[in-house]
């Protein structure tokens, strides 16, 4: 069945430029999706449509592709963006996730 | 102000069956897709499955298709979720999430399924 694979983890240090990649067979740009949880809360939408971000959503949080790979990249990473991210795209009428890439800035 | 809250959870048996309800605030709930979101204990992000606006249609993750059952009330802006047979692989904390696009989650409801 189709999946989506993350790294299960990156780190970065403060300040620098963090890269979350999210690879698949059939990435949609139109619906890819990423999502920040931070311990102890409810999933955030931080990018929609590949490189949309919604009201709120700091400028340095950017989404890309290149062939079968999306990536987000954080820049200037701060100790508040510590947490898991996912990404997710629509495979026809079901929804996929990503199995999450554990965030550590230290 | 969007809001989301889910109810219903707490600890049944497994065969059994039970039914969550988030109940939605804020915004013009029978325009929008409703999804049902679960997260097991430590791991990720499960989809469940959706409802269109008007209750149309129902689309479930396949393996879960079998016991999982979407339904809304739009004059209560509710949705709900029923589960049948409940498994012990079903415990989770269970999201109502609104729209295609994810946009919008409510605080969840934790399902725990033991003897």
């Amino acid at each position: 069945s189709y999946a989506l694979t993350q790294p299960p983890s990156v780190s970065v240090s403060p300040g620098e430029t963090a890269a979350i990649t999210c690879t698949g067979n059939r990435l949609r740009e139109v619906s890819l999706c990423w999502f920040q949880q931070r311990p102890g809360q409810s999933p955030l939408l931080i990018i929609y449509q590949l490189n949309r971000r919604p009201p709120g959503i700091p400028a340095r949080f950017s989404g890309s592709i290149s062939g079968n790979t999306a990536t987000l990249t954080i820049s200037g990473a701060a100790a508040l963006d510590d947490g898991d991210y996912y990404c997710q795209t629509w495979d026809g009428r079901t929804a996929l996730f990503g199995g999450g890439t554990k965030l550590t800035v230290l | 102000e969007v809001d989301l809250v889910e109810s219903g959870g707490g600890t049944v048996q497994p065969g059994g069956s039970l039914r969550l309800s988030c109940a939605a605030s804020g915004f013009d709930f029978s325009v929008y897709w409703m999804n049902w979101v679960r997260q097991a204990p430590t791991k990720g992000l499960q989809w469940v499955g959706y409802i269109k606006g008007d209750g149309s249609e129902t689309f479930y993750e396949d393996s879960l298709k079998d016991r999982f059952t979407i339904s809304r009330d739009n004059a209560k802006k509710s949705v709900y979720l029923h589960i049948d047979n409940v498994r012990p692989e079903d415990t989770a904390v269970y999201y109502c999430v609104r729209h295609a696009t994810f946009d919008k989650w409510g605080r969840g409801t934790l399902v725990a399924v033991s003897s």
